[in-house]
C-alpha cells in the first residue's frame, strides 16, 4: 500500500509561473484535503474534497484551484505562482467520517522567487 | 483561523521521563486528533477522541478531553529519543465534513 503520493517533492518556481502538485491516493478514501504549512502558523487547510465532483474551499483557498475527477487523484494548482506561496504543501486523506484520523503525504516543499 | 493552541510551545525532557502537552481550542468540536511530525517529514495521526470520550490511551499514549474547559491533553510516558517530533493537535467540528483545524503545534525533544 503506497498510502498518499505527492509529487514532485521540492519545485522552485518563477514569480507567475503555474503548475500542479499531484496527489493520488490507493485506499479508496472519500476524503482528501490540502494543507499548507508555514514556521509558526501550523497547517492551513487550502481546499477539500468528500468525494470525486464535489470540491469546496477551506481558510486559504486564493491563488488555488482542485478539482476531483476520480476518488484516487487530487490535485493542486497554482493559477500564478507568488511568493506568499512558499510553503510546504500536504495532502491528506480520510475515509469518510475520519474515524481513523487522515493519513498524510510526505510534503512538497515549494519555493516562489 | 486557528483552532488548536498548544502549550509549552517547546519541550525538552530526558529519555525516560513523561511528556504533558496541552491544546485547547475555541469551538464546539466532534472529536479531535493530534498528529506526530518529524523533521522534513508528513504528519502521523496518533490517536482520537471523540467528544463524548474524556480519556484515551494507545500505547504509551494517553489523551484526554475537557469539552467544559475546551482543552485536551497528550501524555507520552517513558519517552525515547525516536519520540523527538513536532506534536499537534487537530480538531474537526460538527460542519458535517471532517476537515481539520490544527494547532501551532509542540516540538518535544527527548536527550539520550
Amino acid at each position: 500500500n503506497a498510502g498518499v503520493t505527492q509529487t514532485p517533492k521540492f519545485q522552485v518556481l518563477k514569480t507567475g509561473q503555474s503548475m500542479t502538485l499531484q496527489c493520488a491516493q490507493d485506499m479508496n478514501h472519500e476524503y482528501m484535503s490540502w494543507y499548507r504549512q508555514d514556521p509558526g502558523m501550523g497547517l492551513r487547510l487550502i481546499h477539500y474534497s468528500v468525494g470525486a465532483g464535489i470540491t469546496d474551499q477551506g481558510e486559504v483557498p486564493n491563488g488555488y484551484n482542485v478539482s476531483r475527477s476520480t476518488t484516487e487523484d487530487f490535485p493542486l494548482r497554482l493559477l500564478s505562482a507568488a511568493p506568499s506561496q512558499t510553503s510546504v504543501y500536504f495532502c491528506a486523506s480520510a475515509s469518510q467520517g475520519g474515524n481513523d484520523g487522515y493519513t498524510f503525504g510526505s510534503g512538497t516543499r515549494l519555493t516562489v522567487v | 483561523s486557528q483552532q488548536g493552541e498548544e502549550d509549552p510551545q517547546a519541550l525538552s525532557i530526558q529519555e525516560g521521563e513523561n511528556a504533558t502537552m496541552n491544546c485547547s481550542y475555541k469551538t464546539s468540536i466532534n472529536n479531535l486528533q493530534w498528529y506526530r511530525q518529524n523533521s522534513g517529514r508528513g504528519l502521523v495521526h496518533l490517536i482520537l477522541i471523540r467528544s463524548n470520550e474524556r480519556e484515551k490511551h494507545s500505547g504509551r499514549l494517553r489523551v484526554t478531553l475537557d469539552t467544559s474547559k475546551k482543552s485536551s491533553s497528550l501524555l507520552i510516558t517513558a519517552s525515547r529519543a525516536a519520540d523527538t517530533a513536532s506534536y499537534f493537535c487537530a480538531t474537526v467540528g460538527y460542519s458535517g465534513y471532517s476537515t481539520l483545524t490544527f494547532g501551532k503545534g509542540t516540538m518535544l525533544l527527548v536527550s539520550p
